[in-house]
């Protein structure tokens, strides 16, 4: 069974300061692996997936995250936050059928 | 305008009651899915349906119930028998049901139980 685990609940960085997210994954083939994120109230949104070439993606408003395999890792990172950036972010891991598994989620919270 | 419509976007219900939640797609995607978000927990995925006429369990399924009748439409009821509904309910689509597509989420129905 796919499962996946974000090992942060709540992160609290600076506005300018650089950010990463962790994720970690379990899915016994190659992975489909997305983050995504939601603002109060709302939908997720996609900021940025990966399924095969690069293991370094690059996504929507300026983030990043990279694949690796030997870790069955898929960190999200931005170099420079900006306090829009604050919201809920989810990673998840997708199966050939399509059924997707999501972390808990990890809060951001962006200091002034 | 195309999108995902969720409606209501919240909903009040008494116990014993069942409600049903709209979800409506002019995307053209063949896959819907409807995930159930607590504080906390993440999403978990309720029912799914590749196609029209089929849907699968997902892992919280008890006291839920799906039809697909439509491609566009993949409407969720919510039972009495679901002991503890309060929650904010999401509709995804995907374009097919492969693993390397992304999934479109609707704007969500909160819904709470008096």
């Amino acid at each position: 069974a796919q499962s996946v685990t974000q090992p942060d609940i709540h992160i609290t960085v600076s506005e300018g300061a650089s950010l990463e997210l962790r994720c970690n994954y379990s899915y016994g083939a190659t992975p489909y692996l997305f983050w995504y994120v939601q603002s109060p109230g709302q939908g997720l949104q996609l900021l940025l997936k990966y399924f095969s070439g690069d293991t370094l993606v690059q996504g929507i408003k300026g983030f990043e995250a990279e694949f690796k395999r030997s870790q069955s890792s898929f960190n999200l990172r931005k170099p420079s936050v900006h306090w829009s950036d604050a919201a809920e972010y989810f990673c998840a891991v997708t199966a050939n059928a399509g059924k997707s598994t999501f972390g808990d989620g990890t809060t951001l919270t962006v200091k002034p | 305008d195309g999108g995902i419509t969720q409606s209501p976007k919240y909903l009040f219900r008494k116990e014993g009651q069942n409600v049903t939640l709209s979800c409506e797609q002019n995307l053209n995607h063949d896959a819907m899915y409807w995930y159930r978000q607590d504080p906390g927990q993440g999403l978990r995925l309720i029912y799914y349906s590749q196609i029209v006429n089929d849907f699968q369990k997902g892992d919280i399924a008890e006291g839920y119930s799906v039809s697909r009748e439509k491609k566009e439409s993949f409407p969720l009821t919510v039972t009495s028998a679901q002991k503890n509904p309060t929650a904010f309910y999401l509709c995804a689509t995907m374009p097919q049901g492969h693993g390397y597509n992304e999934q479109f989420f609707g704007p969500g129905t909160r819904l709470t139980v008096l």
